[in-house]
């Protein structure tokens, strides 16, 4: 059965720092890979969508993230966080039934 | 403007009362998802539609009815039957296109429920 792993329910970084957060999946075929964000008590919100394109996938708000088959990895980063990033941020493996499995969450934090 | 939209914000019910969430697309959507979230628990599927008059049990079913008489919407019922139905009820919708790619899910702003 298909699973997504989030490494971290929280991570702090300070404004300014490299954002890295971890998602593997388990798959048999590569899936169709997606990261949201949710700010508190609202629904989310779509930050990139990995296809099999490309590998680096961008996003918005400066998001980026690269699919790894070899590792079953797609970590999202952000070279410079903004106090804005603050929010909970969910991983997602999708497939040709359009069913997604979530990850459980990050929280990340940004510290002045 | 296009998007989903869901009602009430937030809904208190007293134990032993059913509920129903409202959840409407203007996205022209064919399918449509229910989720629930836990705190640390990521989402969890509680049913969802891919055509009007058709719907299929989620991981989660247990306690919950839906119905999908019209395209625009997928109402979702909590019953008395569902055991801890305190929990934040997420409602999504996406294309459908059999053995294409998965379709983006766009989710509403969700309904906060407390059972008291």
């Amino acid at each position: 059965a298909q699973s997504v792993t989030q490494l971290g329910s929280h991570v702090s970084v300070s404004e300014g720092a490299l954002v890295l957060l971890r998602c593997n999946y388990s798959s048999s075929v590569p899936p169709y890979l997606f990261w949201y964000v949710q700010y508190p008590n609202q629904g989310l919100q779509l930050l990139l969508k990995y296809t099999s394109a490309a590998t680096l996938v961008k996003g918005i708000n400066g998001f980026e993230a690269e699919f790894k088959k070899s590792e079953t990895s797609f970590h999202l980063t952000k070279p410079s966080a903004h106090m804005r990033d603050a929010a909970e941020y969910f991983c997602a493996a999708g497939g040709a039934t359009n069913k997604l499995i979530f990850g459980t969450g990050t929280l990340l934090a940004v510290q002045p | 403007d296009g998007g989903i939209t869901q009602s009430p914000k937030y809904l208190f019910r007293k134990e032993g009362q059913n509920v129903t969430l409202s959840c409407e697309q203007n996205l022209n959507h064919d399918a449509m998802y229910w989720y629930r979230q836990d705190p640390g628990q990521g989402l969890r599927l509680i049913y969802y539609s891919q055509i009007v008059n058709d719907f299929q049990k989620g991981d989660i079913a247990e306690g919950y009815s839906v119905s999908r008489e019209k395209k625009e919407s997928f109402p979702l019922t909590v019953t008395s039957a569902q055991k801890n139905p305190t929990a934040f009820y997420l409602c999504a919708s996406s294309l459908w296109e059999p053995g294409v790619e998965a379709d983006t899910q766009y989710f509403g702003p969700g309904t906060r429920l407390t059972v008291l």
